[in-house]
């Protein structure tokens, strides 16, 4: 039962650039989040995707925006790229009707460095 | 706003106990949750708590005071693998399934 899986797993772009992660969330999950993990802080929720509409949405500018696909998979695009958005960007798998413990599976992440 | 403050740093040594403490401040509190991080991994959920009280899982356990706005995680027997960071993370009703986490305790082992 393969988990949550992200592409790429590393990234170097320079300001001004775009950038598209992509997530697949664990076998059986139907909703998607998105969080930003910068050096020795904790994730910093994005946003949520759930039946392909983003459903919440952290503090983040319109620079970050996402995409649900019909099989569940997600993308995250962040555009204009700025030097702080240097960070770890995480994906994490849940199902909405499981229970209500919260439980995230998260995927290794992608690092983006912006140059 | 929201705050979670946890402490940046905590060393122990193998076979010790050690208590990681998680002081929030929220407004719709609805649940408190533990999740470990190797360096270079994905976090892996350890504990949840939605009412006073220990919720103990092996050599794990996590209490909650919400009047106190107060967490711990407990670990027992600890072992050299434990070393990692340990993030505290809090949802709140207005945010729905979100977490909103605190900076995370990097916890070091040593023999």
């Amino acid at each position: 039962d393969a988990g949550v899986t992200q592409s790429p797993t590393h990234l170097i772009k320079t300001r001004g650039q775009q950038v598209t992660l992509r997530c697949s969330p664990k076998s059986g999950h139907d909703t998607v989040s998105w969080y930003q993990q910068a050096l020795g802080q904790g994730p910093q929720f994005i946003f949520q995707y759930y039946e392909e509409e983003e459903r919440q949405r952290g503090n983040f500018p319109d620079r970050f925006s996402g995409h649900q696909f019909p099989n569940y998979s997600s993308e995250l695009n962040v555009n204009a790229l700025l030097l702080g958005d240097s960070a770890l960007y995480l994906c994490a798998s849940s199902h909405k009707d499981r229970g209500n413990t919260g439980e995230l599976f998260f995927g290794e992440g992608s690092r983006l460095t912006v140059l | 706003g929201q705050n979670i403050d946890q402490p940046t740093e905590m060393t122990a040594t193998e076979g010790a106990i050690v208590q990681i403490n998680c002081t929030y401040q929220t407004s719709g509190f609805n649940g408190l949750f533990w999740y470990q991080q190797h360096a270079g991994e994905a976090p892996t959920f350890l504990s949840y708590n939605v009412l006073d009280g220990l919720e103990e899982k092996g050599r794990f356990s996590s209490f909650l005071s919400r009047s106190k706005g107060y967490s711990y995680l407990l670990l027992k027997e600890l072992q050299m693998k434990d070393s990692a960071s340990y993030l505290c993370a809090v949802r709140v009703w207005q945010a729905g399934t979100a977490l909103i986490f605190g900076k995370g305790t990097t916890l070091s082992v040593s023999s």
